[in-house]
């Protein structure tokens, strides 16, 4: 299976700060790249696809970039609806897997 | 709209079976794959396997074969899943999760709810 190393595992950020979220898999996965959001108790929520396409929906402070192994989201400033834990998933190859997640908190 | 209605919470004991649904609206449920995920506190989302709308063509995570069994009524556009034998490991929540595409690339763009399954006797 690939294997998604996400990082970091936890990060506090201040209100209107920019941060970022790397996923690195353990081959090249060709954009197959998916990000989501999880806030306490409820289903995760797709912000990105294909790496870099941003769900319907989604605010436009999120982004997603990257190629080969390497992916990052970015929240180009931080808002207090934006802590959560976040995930990379890939579907390149079965079975799709996930990172271990990131959880985002407000400092 | 888009939607995935999960069953309730379920407690069940060591050895048991559970049957979990997953009923959709809002979409042509025969065209699209349906997918069952697990996740435990402190540990990675699994990919259990999916299942086709249109034919109940399925494939399966090879972790979770001889544990959950996928099926679909398309009468009521609704999904389900079996797991059998059930122990402590298979406490969890279980989310079921549409597929969708965008070209060679694919993803989870709907979730429902997700539902707890507690195994204890």
């Amino acid at each position: 299976d690939i294997q998604m190393t996400q990082s970091p595992a936890s990060l506090s950020a201040s209100l209107g700060e920019t941060v970022s979220i790397e996923c690195l898999a353990s081959e090249g996965i060709s954009n197959d790249l998916a990000w989501y959001q999880q806030k306490s108790g409820k289903s995760p929520q797709l912000l990105i696809y294909a790496a870099s396409r941003l769900q319907d929906g989604v605010p436009s402070r999120f982004s997603g970039s990257g190629s080969g192994t390497r992916y990052s989201l970015k929240i180009s400033g931080m808002q207090p609806e934006d802590e959560a834990d976040y995930f990379c998933q890939q579907s390149y190859k079965y079975p799709p897997t996930f990172g271990s997640g990131t959880k985002l908190e407000i400092k | 709209e888009v939607q995935l209605q999960q069953s309730g919470a379920e407690l069940v004991k060591p050895g048991a079976s559970v049957k979990l649904s997953c009923k959709t609206s809002g979409y042509t449920f025969s065209n699209y794959y349906m997918s069952w995920l697990k996740q435990m506190p402190g540990q990675n989302i699994e990919w259990i396997g999916n299942i086709y709308g249109g034919n109940g063509g399925t494939g399966y995570n090879q972790k979770f074969k001889g544990k959950a069994t996928l099926t679909v009524d398309k009468s009521s556009s609704t999904a389900y899943m079996d797991l059998s034998s059930l122990t402590s490991e298979d406490s969890a929540v279980y989310f079921c999760a549409r597929k969708g595409y965008y070209g060679y690339n694919s993803y989870f763009d709907y979730w429902g709810q997700g539902v707890m399954v507690t195994v204890s006797s």
